[in-house]
């Protein structure tokens, strides 16, 4: 079974600032990687597909690379409503989801 | 557009099997994935398992001897049956489009107690 782990397990950031997530696959995903991000009492919202696609009405500021066994979501400039818990899934084989980075203010 | 919309009991007994329903609006069931995602109060996020193609199903492994899901085309529904269910099964469950999740359900949270 593919382990996804994310680092680090809080991320903490001024406002401003570049934020920079890293997800980790114990086995090739290809491009199958996604990245939610969710906010308390909300469902998660999907960030990026394919590793590196912007799902539609997401802001340019939001980036995702990488391929493989490793991914990088970035946050070029932290807008206030950034912070909160992202996670990564690869739907590679079945869908399996990391543990989460909290991304919190410094 | 497509929404989602989980229904059913909000607590169910140990022992007993957990019951929801996910009404689909704006898309078809005989196309996409249909995935069944829970998270437990203050946790992350678990995959439980997926119908697609008109009946095909995926579970999670550690899952599997627990789980069905199944889907009514003349409703445009999708449903999630868990059985002998702990405390441990406590949590927000969704109802889910596609393989990269694109459309969520509000989610409804679901106690296991006596």
């Amino acid at each position: 079974e593919i382990v996804m782990t994310q680092s680090p397990a809080t991320l903490s950031v001024s406002p401003g600032e570049r934020a920079t997530l890293s997800c980790r696959a114990s086995q090739s995903v290809s491009s199958n990687l996604a990245w939610y991000q969710q906010k308390p009492g909300q469902a998660p919202r999907l960030l990026i597909y394919g590793a590196s696609t912007r799902a539609t009405g997401i802001p340019a500021r939001f980036s995702g690379s990488g391929s493989g066994t490793e991914f990088t979501l970035t946050i070029s400039s932290l807008q206030s409503e950034d912070f909160a818990v992202y996670y990564c899934q690869q739907y590679n084989n079945w869908i399996i989801f990391g543990q989460g980075t909290r991304l919190e203010i410094k | 557009q497509v929404q989602l919309q989980e229904s059913g009991p909000g607590l169910v007994k140990p022992s007993e099997t957990l019951s929801l329903t996910c009404t689909v609006s704006g898309a078809s069931l005989s196309s996409y994935y249909w995935s069944w995602i829970r998270q437990p109060p203050g946790k992350g996020l678990e995959w439980i398992g997926y119908i697609y193609y008109s009946g095909s199903t995926n579970y999670n492994p550690s899952l599997k001897s627990r789980v069905t899901i199944s889907e009514d085309m003349s409703k445009n529904q999708f449903s999630l049956k868990l059985s002998s269910v702990t405390a441990a099964d406590t949590a927000v469950y969704y109802c889910v489009r596609d393989t990269a999740l694109t459309y969520w359900g509000q989610g409804t949270l679901v106690t296991v107690s006596s």
